[in-house]
C-alpha cells in the first residue's frame, strides 16, 4: 500500500521568501516521488520526478525537491517566491509495479505582495 | 508536444441523466486515468484501463462506468447522474514504461442539479 500526507493544506508566503511545501509518503517498496502543479481552471502539470539516482531533484520554474529515504520526505521548494508561483501544488507516489499513482489532498500556495 | 483533451470544459445536467465524459489522448499511452477532485479530498481515482477494452476499478468507482474501445480514447459515464457527483473531473494518460509520470487534460467541471 502506498500513501502520501500534504502538511498544511494553505500556505502563505511573501514575494520573493522561500517556499516550502511538506510532503511525507509511505510506500513499501521504493517509491516514484511527483509534484504536481494546479492553475486555476486547468489540469495538473508535472513540476518534478524523483525515480532513481541524485536525491536532489530540479524541476521547472525554480522549484526543487529533495527525496530523504530516512524522513520518508520529499519536500519542495524555491529560494525566492514569485507573484505567478500561485497555485495548487500536489505530491505524488507510485509504488512498485501496479500503475497506480497515489496524490495527496493538495496544498494552496498563496503569494502576498 | 503531448496532449490530453477532454470533451467538455464545463457541463451541467439533471439528476438522472445519463451523462458521458471523453478523454483523448494523443501520445500512444498505453495507460488512461478518470479522476474526480474536490475541495480538501484532493485526486481519487474513479477507474484506470491499462489497454483497450481493460479496465480496472479505481478508489471510487460507485455510479460510474467506463469504456476504452480505442486505445486514445477513454470515456467515463455516469449513469444516472446525481447531486453528489457534482465534481470536476481529470483524465490523464501515462505511458506503461518507464517512470508512468501522467499527464492531465484540462478537466470538466461537471454540475448536476
Amino acid at each position: 500500500a502506498q500513501s502520501v500526507t500534504q502538511l498544511g493544506s494553505h500556505v502563505s508566503v511573501s514575494e520573493g521568501a522561500l517556499v516550502l511545501l511538506r510532503c511525507n509518503y509511505s510506500s513499501s517498496v521504493p517509491p516514484y516521488l511527483f509534484w504536481y502543479v494546479q492553475y486555476p481552471n486547468q489540469g495538473l502539470q508535472l513540476l518534478l520526478k524523483y525515480t532513481t539516482g541524485a536525491t536532489l531533484v530540479k524541476g521547472i520554474n525554480g522549484f526543487e525537491a529533495e527525496f530523504k529515504k530516512s524522513e520518508t520526505s520529499f519536500h519542495l521548494t524555491k529560494p525566492s517566491a514569485h507573484m505567478s508561483d500561485a497555485a495548487e501544488y500536489f505530491c505524488a507516489v507510485k509504488g512498485g509495479g501496479y500503475q497506480k499513482v497515489t496524490f495527496g489532498t493538495g496544498t494552496k500556495l498563496q503569494v502576498i505582495p | 508536444d503531448v496532449k490530453v483533451t477532454q470533451s467538455s470544459r464545463y457541463l451541467v445536467k439533471r439528476t438522472g441523466e445519463k451523462v458521458f465524459l471523453e478523454c483523448v489522448q494523443d501520445m500512444d499511452h498505453e495507460n488512461m486515468f478518470w479522476y474526480r477532485q474536490d475541495p480538501g479530498l484532493g485526486l481519487r481515482l474513479i477507474y484506470f484501463s491499462y489497454d483497450v477494452k481493460m479496465k480496472e476499478k479505481g478508489d471510487i468507482p460507485e455510479g460510474y462506468s467506463v469504456s476504452r474501445e480505442k486505445k486514445e480514447r477513454f470515456s467515463l459515464i455516469l449513469e444516472s447522474a446525481s447531486t453528489n457527483q457534482t465534481s470536476m473531473y481529470l483524465c490523464a494518460s501515462s505511458s506503461a514504461q518507464g517512470v508512468y509520470e501522467q499527464y492531465f487534460g484540462p478537466g470538466t467541471r461537471l454540475t448536476v442539479t
